[in-house]
């Protein structure tokens, strides 16, 4: 298994400034990906950060909005830019161990006023 | 592509009932499939996975058995809690390409 930590766990923001959420994970993992959940909704893959090298987007994210670091096999940063509203979600961070299970961080809940 | 499907929400049942939430899936070749279980307020945890036919995923009293004869994953509880009440999703990895997850299935669970 791995046990993932998430700073901050929650924040309330003013439209038009940006937000960098941490995601630390307690051993070495090649992937690391980055998810929204919106209210009520499920999950949606924003982006998959690999250590480096650029993160690789989903289609409807892009990097402007979305910036990503990944500068050790333990740790990622995910920015949320020039927010809105409509960017108001649970962002959660994942990685894959064992094989194929994702484990997740407990989130960052992000309220945009 | 690759889809997940659930039973709409919210689900409400008293304390002791017996609990069923459908999961079925559309995919190629033979993806491992998962429930996630989010309680209010708190990140994603793995329930309990299966990644073969026939396997049976079981966890805390929750049981799931890969069907891939009607490609379903269907949860399933003999005697729910309280505790029990939160947001279950199934989920599906096909070979590490990419991880579907459902929308979501909130279950309210009354004493």
């Amino acid at each position: 298994s791995a046990v993932i930590s998430q700073k901050p766990s929650r924040d309330i923001c003013q439209r038009g400034t940006s937000l960098t959420i941490q995601c630390q994970v307690d051993s070495q993992v090649t992937m690391m990906f980055w998810y929204r959940q919106q209210p009520g909704q499920s999950l949606t893959l924003i982006a998959t950060a690999n250590q480096g090298s650029e993160a690789t987007y989903e289609s409807g994210f892009v990097i402007d909005k979305f910036p990503i670091s990944r500068p050790n096999l333990t740790f990622s940063t995910l920015t949320v830019s020039n927010m809105s509203p409509e960017d108001s979600s649970i962002y959660l961070c994942s990685v894959v161990k064992g094989g194929e299970t994702q484990y997740f961080g407990p989130g960052t809940r992000l309220l945009v006023l | 592509g690759d889809s997940v499907t659930q039973m709409e929400g919210p689900v409400t049942l008293s304390e002791e009932a017996f609990l069923t939430i459908n999961c079925t899936y559309t995919a190629t070749g033979y993806p491992s499939l998962f429930w996630y279980v989010q309680y209010p307020g708190e990140g994603l945890q793995l329930l309990l996975k299966a990644t073969k036919a026939d396997d049976k995923g079981s966890n805390k009293g929750f049981e799931a058995t890969y069907r891939k004869e009607t490609t379903s994953f269907h949860l399933e509880k003999g005697s729910v809690q309280v505790s029990d009440s939160a947001v279950y999703f199934c989920a599906l990895d096909n070979y590490g390409q990419n991880f579907v997850f459902g929308p979501g299935t909130r279950l309210s669970v009354l004493p």
